[in-house]
């Protein structure tokens, strides 16, 4: 079935970075763009960005411009967000999201990762 | 950016009658609007996409309505796995999410 698995919880000290992998499957992994989605404890979603995974081509929410960056690895289905400079505040549930139409950066998620959990401490 | 604001903050209902739960746009937003069901610890799921069209699976207990700026999500007869949190998400300019509706039982 069509799934998005993601890598397991990280913890970091502030000033590190966090390197995060989503593997699709069960489906042609070129074909649609996958989204990151931050979610701190007990608070909302948060849209950090896209990548087209057929040309890498990416967009990032202004927010995190500069701190995080999307990759792809075609031969194993599997897009990584890194994410650096970490701060306390970044702690969070990282989730991927498959866009719901082939070849479209403007449409809702339709294909949810689990979710990893990040914890920035000192 | 464009701001989603989500009312109310929490909905208390009883099992059996209708929640309605409201999402509006900072600008207008055409029929850009997706809806999510997000249960604690599980990723949110797809609902509504288009403002009103069910994605695959969601049961016709579950209908979304408007245009522009003022959005509506339905949930008719409501069950006890329905009791959740609900978020609406744009998709116009980029993508922002609503603070959040959470659905409580009364």
């Amino acid at each position: 079935q069509v799934q998005l698995v993601q890598s397991g919880a990280e913890m970091k000290k502030p000033g590190a970075s966090v390197k995060l992998s989503c593997k699709a499957s069960g489906y042609t992994f070129s074909d649609f763009y996958i989204h990151c989605v931050r979610q701190a404890p007990g608070q909302g979603l948060e849209w950090m960005g896209w990548i087209n995974p057929k040309s890498g081509g990416t967009k990032y929410a202004e927010k995190f411009q500069g701190r995080v960056t999307m990759t792809r690895d075609t031969s194993i289905s599997t897009v990584y967000m890194e994410l650096s400079s970490l701060r306390s505040d970044d702690t969070a549930m990282y989730f991927c999201a498959r866009e719901r139409v082939a070849a479209a950066d403007d449409d809702a998620f339709d294909i949810w990762g689990q979710g990893t959990v990040v914890t920035v401490s000192s | 950016e464009i701001v989603m604001t989500q009312s109310p903050a929490t909905l208390s209902v009883s099992p059996g009658e209708r929640a309605t739960l409201s999402c509006r746009a900072s600008q207008s937003i055409g029929s850009n609007l997706a809806w999510y069901q997000q249960k604690p610890g599980q990723a949110p799921r797809l609902l509504i996409y288009g403002a009103s069209t069910r994605a695959t699976g969601i049961p016709a207990t579950f209908s979304g309505s408007g245009s522009g700026t003022q959005f509506t999500l339905t949930i008719s007869s409501l069950q006890s796995e329905d009791f959740a949190f609900y978020f609406c998400q744009q998709y116009d300019h980029w993508r922002t999410f609503g603070q959040g509706t959470k659905l409580e039982i009364k």
